[in-house]
């Protein structure tokens, strides 16, 4: 069964550095988004990302934050200038088709960020 | 703005039989999703089952069941014939309502655990 594929399972960075984070999305969905969830928290939404343009975003996702799809397969989030506060698991996902609610996301194994 | 709400933090099941986990959510549009995704210790999100705000019939997905009572604005999924495999968090969350967008609203989570 397809599935979306995150890289690194787990991410240790210096408090100040850039970090990447990177999805394959399930080939032939359109719709991607990032989520994340700070242990022990709910999941929360960050920004979702259709025809090469952000779709959607949340009040978290400042300009601190950036998504891009460099290539055809590729969905990656960028955190520059990370804070402590930004260790979380970061999840990526994909569904079908936007505008119908009965498409389910489908999320990878997510990317542990842990900010010394 | 909607809400997702999951009364029960914790909850423990005898193995073999039936569970009802809980999920209440507020919404003043009547067009909606709602899933349920299940995060195991190891931490990936994993798609269980939906229900649409205008599905006439109860959703059921293998040993997975939704108990859907729209004027009560509850969405229970109901696990039965419980397995040591199912002790993971649950997660209700809501597509569409009040966001009139495609993210997921997620509620805080019920932690199931299951005894031998």
């Amino acid at each position: 069964e397809p599935e979306v594929t995150q890289t690194p399972s787990h991410q240790v960075t210096q408090m100040g550095q850039e970090v990447i984070l990177r999805c394959v999305p399930i080939s032939n969905h359109l719709y991607f988004y990032w989520y994340r969830q700070i242990l022990g928290q709910k999941v929360e939404f960050l920004v979702s990302f259709y025809n090469n343009e952000i779709s959607e975003k949340s009040e978290i996702f400042d300009d601190q934050f950036s998504v891009e799809r460099p290539d055809g397969s590729n969905f990656t989030l960028k955190i520059r200038s990370t804070k402590l506060e930004d260790s979380a698991m970061y999840f990526c996902a994909s569904s079908e088709a936007p505008g119908a609610t009965n498409q389910p996301q489908h999320f990878g194994d997510g990317t542990r960020l842990s900010i010394l | 703005a909607q809400k997702i709400t999951q009364t029960q933090p914790g909850m423990f099941v005898q193995e073999k039989e039936a569970v009802t986990l809980d999920c209440t959510y507020d919404t003043s549009d009547p067009s909606y999703g709602l899933f349920w995704y299940k995060q195991p210790s190891s931490g990936e999100m994993i798609f269980l089952i939906y229900q649409g705000s205008y599905d006439q019939q109860n959703a059921t997905e293998g040993r997975y069941s939704l108990n859907f009572q729209k004027a009560r604005k509850s969405a229970n999924l109901v696990i039965s014939a419980s397995q040591l495999g199912d002790s993971a968090m649950y997660f209700c969350a809501m597509k569409g309502g009040d966001n009139a967008g495609n993210m997921l609203t997620f509620g805080g989570g019920t932690r199931l655990m299951v005894k031998p």
